[in-house]
């Protein structure tokens, strides 16, 4: 299995440039999120889906739009990107690792995102 | 607003310390509560979790202790080495899958 994959591994924007990060799980996860990770804030939420067709805001949503396009796949776009989105964006997914009894995040190697 | 707090930003012992990472949270209701270690340029891997109605958690060389009534939960590493320097973040989970991270702490252990 290769768990939570995503691409771009690095990209960098000129502002009010458009892209979307992809993001794919092959562990049939139904939950998937997507965090941006900033020096000394953490981890913050930007969006996540429950299960396929359905997607809901998280902490901080502004800027973003995202896609369920199947159980696998999530997608996270810019539509016009500005430098306070300059971050590192971690998608993940949960589920049940075996033998313990509580969900696991786990989280793709990230897409580091740079906007000029 | 912050619902979990973490500290200390950053830490550095010596091989064979035993660093302490402390963590708080607020009065909303949570099911466990996760510790995940990040190495550099690498995702968030899952270290060690804990539920609430325990009061310490040991695995290997990492052991969680959670104090219920102060909302408190910590995370200790004995006889750290190097290969433990990485970034810890601690969590407050809920079974339906929504977690709210710390701010988390770079851990250095000098040889």
């Amino acid at each position: 299995n290769a768990g939570v994959t995503q691409t771009p591994k690095f990209q960098v924007l000129k502002t009010g440039q458009s892209m979307t990060l992809q993001c794919a799980q092959d562990m049939n996860h139904n939950s998937m999120y997507w965090y941006r990770q900033d020096p000394g804030m953490g981890l913050r939420l930007i969006y996540y889906s429950a299960s396929e067709g359905t997607t809901d805001k998280g902490e901080v949503p502004n800027g973003y739009n995202v896609s369920r396009l199947n159980k696998r796949e999530f997608s996270l776009r810019l539509e016009s990107a500005a430098p306070s989105q300059t971050s590192v964006y971690f998608c993940a997914s949960i589920g049940l690792r075996p033998p313990s009894s509580y969900n696991e995040q786990f989280f793709g190697p990230g897409t580091r995102l740079t906007v000029l | 607003q912050q619902q979990v707090k973490q500290s200390p930003q950053s830490l550095i012992v010596q091989k064979g310390g035993i660093p302490i990472i402390n963590c708080a949270y607020e009065n909303t209701v949570f099911d466990y509560f996760p510790w995940y270690q990040q190495f550099p340029g690498k995702g968030p891997a899952l270290l060690i979790a804990i539920r609430p109605d325990v009061s310490e958690k040991k695995e290997g060389r990492f052991t969680i202790s959670f104090n219920k009534s102060a909302k408190q939960f910590s995370l200790h590493i004995m006889d750290s080495q190097p290969g433990d320097s990485a970034t810890y973040f601690c969590a407050a989970s809920t079974n339906a899958g929504k977690s709210t991270f710390g701010d988390g702490t770079t851990l250095t252990v000098k040889p």
